[in-house]
């Protein structure tokens, strides 16, 4: 499986842009990068995915180099409700066309008033 | 529209039980993923079941056993329960095909004693 690498921590201030770094030098090239947050023990809420292209909706946008070793997730004006574990995931075939999602640690990111 | 559905939201079980988490995915979602998540870790991957058939299993013992019904919910069965069975169960459904993103429900908190 293909791993990541993410800072376990972060700081950013409210109402400035939140850059979220993760490397992933051992993606294959179908594999997708996912993005998810986790707020304090609730169920982790899906943020944006992506393959080559860099990708935006209403929550964030997502930045992949072009080698797609490496991505940063963005919220562009952090508030204090972004304060929050952000998972960077690979996502890897389960069997076939099913998929699983391999978690690591992830960055819990504090967004300070 | 309603979201991912885990019933009960906490549950208090001895050594040696068993338990049986259940979840309703999101309306026209065919396939359901469970995940555990212990105190300080990412979610880790158990089982995947898409049209009833189990289509993916991490790495985790017998004890733990799931299936899914023909109206696409699903139930997590642990046997022999352990003090480490502790954890955030999570669900998770998702359109079938190559490209679904898994939505996840609130969690069932599970604390073995």
């Amino acid at each position: 499986d293909a791993k990541t690498t993410q800072p376990p921590s972060m700081d950013c201030a409210e109402g400035r842009a939140a850059n979220l770094p993760c490397n992933h030098s051992t993606i294959s090239g179908n594999e997708y990068v996912y993005w998810y947050r986790q707020i304090h023990s609730q169920g982790p809420q899906y943020i944006i995915h992506g393959l080559k292209n860099n990708e935006t909706n209403e929550m964030a946008s997502l930045i992949i180099t072009e080698d797609r070793k490496s991505s940063t997730l963005i919220l562009p004006h952090a508030t204090l409700r972004d304060t929050a574990v952000y998972y960077c995931i690979v996502r890897v075939s389960s069997g076939g066309s099913n998929y699983k999602l391999t978690f690591g640690k992830g960055t819990l990111l504090t967004v300070n008033p | 529209d309603a979201g991912v559905t885990q019933s009960p939201t906490h549950l208090i079980k001895t050594r040696g039980q068993h338990v049986t988490l259940r979840c309703s995915p999101i309306s026209g979602h065919k396939s359901v993923s469970w995940y555990q998540q212990v105190l300080g870790q990412g979610p880790q991957f158990i089982f995947q079941y898409y049209e009833k058939e189990e289509r993916g299993r991490g790495n985790f013992p017998d004890r733990f056993s799931a299936r899914q019904f023909p109206n696409y919910s699903s139930e997590l069965n642990v046997n022999a329960l352990l003090l480490g069975d502790s954890a955030l169960y999570l669900c998770a459904s998702s359109l079938p095909g190559g490209r679904e993103t898994q939505y996840f429900g609130p969690g069932t908190r599970l604390l073995v004693l």
